[in-house]
């Protein structure tokens, strides 16, 4: 089966362009999480969603950031304009269904913002 | 709000010896699941082991294996026969609905 894909796998783009990460998450499951990993943070919940719909977004920093869950397979998290200080690691995770259960990582996206 | 300590940034052990990596939590709730989880330098998150909180025996993987301790609200991950590969960054998690994770320990293995 395949895991959780995620695109691109590295990012470099200059301040106030438009990021956009993608993820697919693992066919059957229910919930979609997006976290954002650096050295100072450490790993953050950004937002979740279940069942398409978003259900948690106060990890999510500030106005510039937007998710979008469109359908079961897909779900995009936009930045615009970008920062330097958005520069991390992007994970997107699913989970077959609610949030306790194991959360099965993608490899991550590395944005860079000049 | 849960809480999720790592309190050791780095550890060090030698290949074939066994290494403990400690983990404490802070919740009021009462089922929850706890989990470790492995980061390589590859930087992809892979899951090593999960306890469920309502199980008082301790969760087992291969060489991997925790020793859970509800009241004390600790989790450590204990690696035996520890091997190169294991080299990693290793993340405790706390899920209570949320996942939570700790600020992680890197690991060292000298050949």
């Amino acid at each position: 089966d395949a895991g959780v894909i995620q695109s691109p796998r590295h990012e470099v783009t200059e301040m106030g362009q438009e990021v956009t990460l993608r993820c697919k998450p693992i066919s059957g499951h229910n919930s979609l999480f997006w976290y954002r990993q650096t050295m100072m943070r450490g790993l953050e919940l950004l937002i979740y969603f279940n069942n398409n719909v978003p259900i948690d977004d106060s990890g999510m920093p500030e106005d510039r950031f937007s998710a979008k869950m469109p359908n079961a397979s897909f779900s995009t998290l936009k930045i615009q304009p970008s920062e330097p200080r958005d520069s991390a690691v992007y994970f997107c995770a699913s989970t077959p269904s609610g949030g306790v259960d194991t959360q099965y990582f993608g490899p991550g996206t590395r944005l860079t913002v000049l | 709000a849960q809480t999720v300590t790592q309190s050791q940034p780095e550890m060090s052990v030698q290949e074939a010896e066994t290494v403990t990596l400690s983990c404490t939590y802070d919740t009021s709730e009462s089922d929850y699941y706890l989990f470790w989880y492995k980061q390589p330098p590859s930087r992809q998150m892979i899951l090593v082991i999960r306890q469920e909180a309502y199980k008082q025996q301790n969760a087992t993987e291969n060489r991997f294996s925790v020793n859970f301790q509800k009241a004390a609200k600790s989790f450590s991950l204990k690696i035996s026969d520890s091997q190169l590969g294991d080299a990693a960054m290793y993340f405790c998690a706390y899920n209570g609905g949320v996942m939570r994770f700790g600020a992680g320990t890197r690991l060292t293995v000298k050949p």
